[in-house]
C-alpha cells in the first residue's frame, strides 16, 4: 500500500529559529510533492510544490526532496507565532499519473 | 482571481437524511476534487474529475454518496442516507491539470446527529 508519513508532533519551536518538517513516502516512483499549511478549522493552503531532486526556496520557506530516500522535507526560516498550524505533505503515487497520497499532518507550534 | 467557492459552510442533519454539497472551481481549472476530512487526519479522496468526466472514484461509497460535475465546471456531493460517521469536513479543490497544485475552497463542516 502506497503510503506517506508525517510526525504528527506537535513540534515545538522557539520564535525566529527553524522548524524542519519531515515526510517520508514509499512509492519510488512518485515525482510530484506538496506541502500544505492547515489553521484549526480552515481548509489546506499551498505552500510549495517540488519535482526535482534538491532545494525549492520561496522567502522563509525551502522545501528540500531527495527521492533516493525518499524523503522531502520543509523548512521554516525565522519562523513566527503565525507560522503556527499543521503542515500536510501530499505526493503522488508513482504509477498512477493522477492520484495525491495525503500525510496526517505534523502539527507545529512556535513559541513566542 | 476568485478562489474555490462551497456552500454551505455549515451544516447539521439527523442520520438517514440526505444532504448536498455545492462547488464552483477556480476559472480555466479543468480538475476538480471532493475530499473527506476527519479531524486529525489528512484529507481522503472522494472523487477526482478531470473536466465532466470521473477520473477516480475508487473511495466513493457509492451506496449512499454520488457526485456530478455538469458542464465541467460546478460540482455538487451528494450523501443520501447520512450516516454517523460520515460527519466531517468535506472539500472541494481544483487545479489547472493533474498533479498540478490543487486550491481549496473554505469547506463545509458536516454534522451528523
Amino acid at each position: 500500500q502506497k503510503e506517506v508519513e508525517q510526525n504528527s508532533g506537535p513540534l515545538s519551536v522557539p520564535e525566529g529559529a527553524i522548524a524542519s518538517l519531515n515526510c517520508t513516502y514509499s512509492d519510488r516512483g512518485s515525482q510530484s510533492f506538496f506541502w500544505y499549511r492547515q489553521y484549526s478549522g480552515k481548509s489546506p493552503e499551498l505552500i510549495m510544490s517540488i519535482y526535482s531532486n534538491g532545494d525549492k526556496e520561496d522567502g522563509r520557506f525551502t522545501a528540500q526532496l531527495n527521492k533516493a530516500s525518499q524523503y522531502v522535507s520543509l523548512l521554516i526560516r525565522d519562523s513566527q507565532p503565525s507560522d503556527s498550524a499543521t503542515y500536510l505533505c501530499a505526493v503522488n503515487i508513482g504509477d498512477s499519473n493522477y492520484q495525491l497520497i495525503w500525510g496526517a499532518g505534523t502539527k507545529l507550534i512556535i513559541k513566542p | 482571481e476568485a478562489g474555490v467557492a462551497q456552500s454551505p459552510r455549515y451544516k447539521i442533519i439527523e442520520k438517514r437524511q440526505s444532504v448536498a454539497f455545492w462547488c464552483n472551481p477556480i476559472s480555466g481549472h479543468a480538475t476538480l476534487y471532493w475530499y473527506q476530512q476527519i479531524l486529525g487526519q489528512g484529507p481522503k479522496l472522494l472523487i477526482q474529475f478531470q473536466n465532466n468526466g470521473v477520473v477516480d472514484d475508487s473511495q466513493l461509497p457509492k451506496d449512499r454518496f454520488s457526485a456530478e460535475r455538469l458542464k465541467g465546471v460546478d460540482s455538487t456531493l451528494k450523501i443520501q442516507p447520512a450516516k454517523l460517521e460520515d460527519s466531517a469536513v468535506y472539500l472541494c479543490a481544483s487545479s489547472f491539470g493533474v498533479l498540478r497544485e490543487q486550491y481549496f475552497g473554505p469547506g463545509t463542516r458536516l454534522t451528523v446527529t
